[in-house]
């Protein structure tokens, strides 16, 4: 069960740039690492995803090293709106399916 | 806007009683979660199904059950209801449930047991 390991929570100011850390010591071969931003009382919103490498979209860019046992995010120039929790997830294989299983998340605070 | 559709949006309902909450996948998906997020909880995975058919289980109680329909909505029955299960439940869609798919969530339906 590939399990993930991000920290609590992190402060910033608007206009920095954020990296949040997930490590995943367990990511299974055909794992693809996914990352989610929450709002209080809102469904969870995709980010980015990733394999190998760095992807970046237009709003983040996600970087994994060779060994993917972890995986960082990059939020460029954030804005008070980016505070959030964030969530990395990696998949479960277990007992032949698949699942999705969410972390505890990273509550980003972003100060004025 | 994920294309998931969850009703009803709040629900308030007593101990005891039984509740079913629906959802409509993005058009084009076949695969449907359902999660659960009691208040300042993290999201627990309860169940998938996959056209019709139950894929992957969580931790899903044996008063909750669910369902996905040949239409591919699904519904998420609760039953014998307590004060802690108020919570958002959010149901989830993908293309087939794979690795690699992206998961779309709904808004979630918040349920409050009085």
């Amino acid at each position: 069960l590939a399990k993930t390991t991000q920290p609590i929570s992190m402060d910033s100011y608007e206009g920095q740039e954020v990296n949040i850390t997930c490590s995943h010591n367990n990511i299974a071969t055909n794992d693809y690492i996914t990352w989610y931003q929450q709002f209080p009382s809102q469904g969870p919103r995709f980010i980015i995803q990733g394999y190998k490498t760095k992807v970046t979209n237009e709003v983040a860019s996600l970087f994994i090293p060779a060994d993917r046992k972890s995986s960082t995010l990059s939020l460029p120039r954030v804005s008070l709106s980016d505070t959030a929790v964030y969530y990395c997830l990696v998949g479960a294989q277990m007992d032949s399916s698949y699942k999705l299983i969410f972390g505890s998340g990273t509550r980003l605070l972003v100060r004025p | 806007d994920s294309g998931v559709t969850q009703t009803p949006k709040h629900l308030i309902t007593a101990t005891g009683q039984r509740v079913t909450l629906r959802c409509s996948p993005r058009s084009g998906d076949l695969s449907v979660y359902w999660y659960q997020q009691s208040l300042d909880q993290g999201l627990q995975f309860l169940i998938q199904y996959y056209n019709g058919e139950e894929r992957a289980k969580g931790n899903i109680l044996e008063r909750f059950s669910a369902q996905q329909f040949p239409d591919l909505h699904s519904e998420l029955n609760l039953s014998s209801l307590e004060l802690g299960d108020s919570a958002l439940y959010f149901c989830a869609s993908s293309v087939d449930g794979n690795s690699g798919n992206t998961i779309y969530f709904g808004e979630g339906s918040w349920l409050t047991v009085v």
